[in-house]
């Protein structure tokens, strides 16, 4: 079993929509989580940490939950910007176990 | 600050080849990982070092090499390069704790 899963979608959006990104992890010792973005042929850069208590910056909102395994993603009012490719990266020990990534386009 | 920086961007290479990936980090991490990112499989971890002169593997380290002899340079080498080594390679580094890590803009690497 994969240790971070996401739905590779592609989604594609009107600006201004609201989109969610769904993430599982399969090890509950998995530490510390985040959100990563990533534009066509560049490095991965980080979007936000994602925490138990959730947490917003802006129109970003992460969710955790523990118990259940799963991290999300929520982005109000879509933005062209926006577009890209969104990792879901979960730490354990020493390493980051990243999916394979959810594209997103946002459309005018 | 740099960041982390990458050497070089691009390379291509015959079969049989080797060639060594530099990656610098201007920013005192402990830390320091090398990935490779294939179409549809993610990053996934070559090497890491949790500190200079450590190293270890991770996922996928058949084929390659690694040294960390100074704190802010790591190594990749590949000894014989294979077709299969065809790639985007990615450094990162990181603070200790629950930090998150910091990516250099990445080696396009083909092997003929």
């Amino acid at each position: 079993r994969k240790e971070v899963e996401q739905d590779p979608g592609p989604f594609n959006v009107p600006e201004g929509a609201t989109v969610a990104f769904n993430c599982t992890y399969s090890n509950s010792a998995s530490q510390s989580f985040f959100w990563y973005r990533q534009d066509c042929r560049k490095e991965p850069k980080l979007l936000m940490s994602v925490y138990s208590s959730g947490n917003e910056d802006g129109r970003f909102t992460a969710q955790l939950n523990r118990a259940s395994q799963y991290i999300s993603l929520l982005i109000r009012d879509s933005k062209l910007s926006d577009s890209a490719t969104y990792l879901c990266v979960v730490n354990r020990g020493n390493q980051f176990y990243f999916g394979t990534g959810t594209s997103l386009t946002v459309i005018p | 600050n740099a960041g982390v920086t990458q050497t070089p961007k691009f390379r291509v290479l015959k079969t049989g080849q080797s060639m060594t990936l530099l990656c610098a980090q201007d920013m005192n991490h402990e830390y320091m990982y090398w990935y490779r990112q294939d179409p549809g499989m993610g990053l996934r971890l070559i090497h890491y070092s949790v500190g200079e002169g450590t190293t270890a593997k991770g996922e996928v380290p058949d084929g390659y090499n690694v040294s960390r002899l100074k704190k802010q340079n790591f190594l990749l080498g590949l000894e014989s390069a294979a077709p299969s080594q065809t790639s985007v390679y990615f450094c990162a580094s990181r603070a200790g704790g629950y930090n998150e890590q910091f990516f250099g803009p990445g080696t396009r690497l083909t092997v003929l």
